[in-house]
């Protein structure tokens, strides 16, 4: 029982234009919701985090938005360049048990 | 300087056989985890420690056994492999493991890739 999907295994965009990551969560205990940017034979690397009670974070490029009536979120990197091709992981965080729960990522393949 | 590492990176290993991950970090975190990365590419918790103390305990087969000699260490000794343990393991380290902490933001190793035969 998958309680955060991720349900595009891989996205192509073209440089300089807009790249939309989704996830979907069904939890409502969820209090936190987190971004993972992974390369190959690396481990995941944190890039940007949303609390429940916001519904969007910016942090340069990156932003994420947060719909709570949808349980969704979303990620949107502007403009996207060739080194943001990875794969990314969404996470949310339970509150009372601090576990985190991953989707299965979605592999970004920015083209020049 | 490697803030989360794991070793080995690699490991290829026949049916029954028992092996150990090791998992070192030099953050000075309070929390430690280990992650499987199963054939879905899903990320699973299966252990938490803070402060040498088991926190999340997950459902996974009592052949997997967590030891914990200090805050800045956590290693996975796995008893009588199965084919279905091939997988990846990440080890992870967070400042605030327990509940109602901040962020919690996690720092991952490089992953461990378990191959059984």
């Amino acid at each position: 029982d998958q309680q955060v999907k991720q349900n595009s295994p891989s996205l192509s965009v073209q440089e300089g234009r807009i790249s939309i990551l989704n996830c979907d969560y069904t939890n409502s205990m969820f209090d936190y919701f987190l971004w993972y940017k992974k390369y190959p034979a690396e481990g995941p690397t944190f890039l940007i985090s949303i609390s429940s009670i916001k519904d969007k974070n910016e942090d340069g490029r990156f932003t994420v938005f947060l719909n709570k009536s949808a349980k969704h979120l979303s990620l949107h990197i502007v403009p996207s360049q060739p080194g943001d091709s990875a794969v990314y992981f969404c996470a949310a965080r339970l509150y009372n048990f601090n576990k985190f729960y991953f989707g299965s990522g979605t592999k970004l393949n920015v083209k020049p | 300087d490697t803030a989360v590492s794991q070793t080995p990176k690699y490991l290829v290993t026949q049916m029954g056989n028992d092996k150990s991950i090791k998992c070192e970090q030099n953050l000075g975190h309070d929390t430690m985890y280990w992650y499987k990365q199963d054939s879905k590419k899903f990320l699973k918790i299966m252990f938490s420690y803070n402060n040498k103390e088991l926190i999340i305990n997950e459902t996974v087969p009592n052949r997997f056994s967590p030891k914990s000699p200090d805050k800045a260490h956590l290693n996975l000794h796995i008893n009588s492999l199965e084919l279905g343990d091939s997988a990846v393991y990440f080890c992870a380290s967070s400042q605030d493991g327990l509940a109602g902490g901040r962020t919690g933001e996690l720092f991952f190793g490089e992953g461990s890739r378990l191959t059984v035969l």
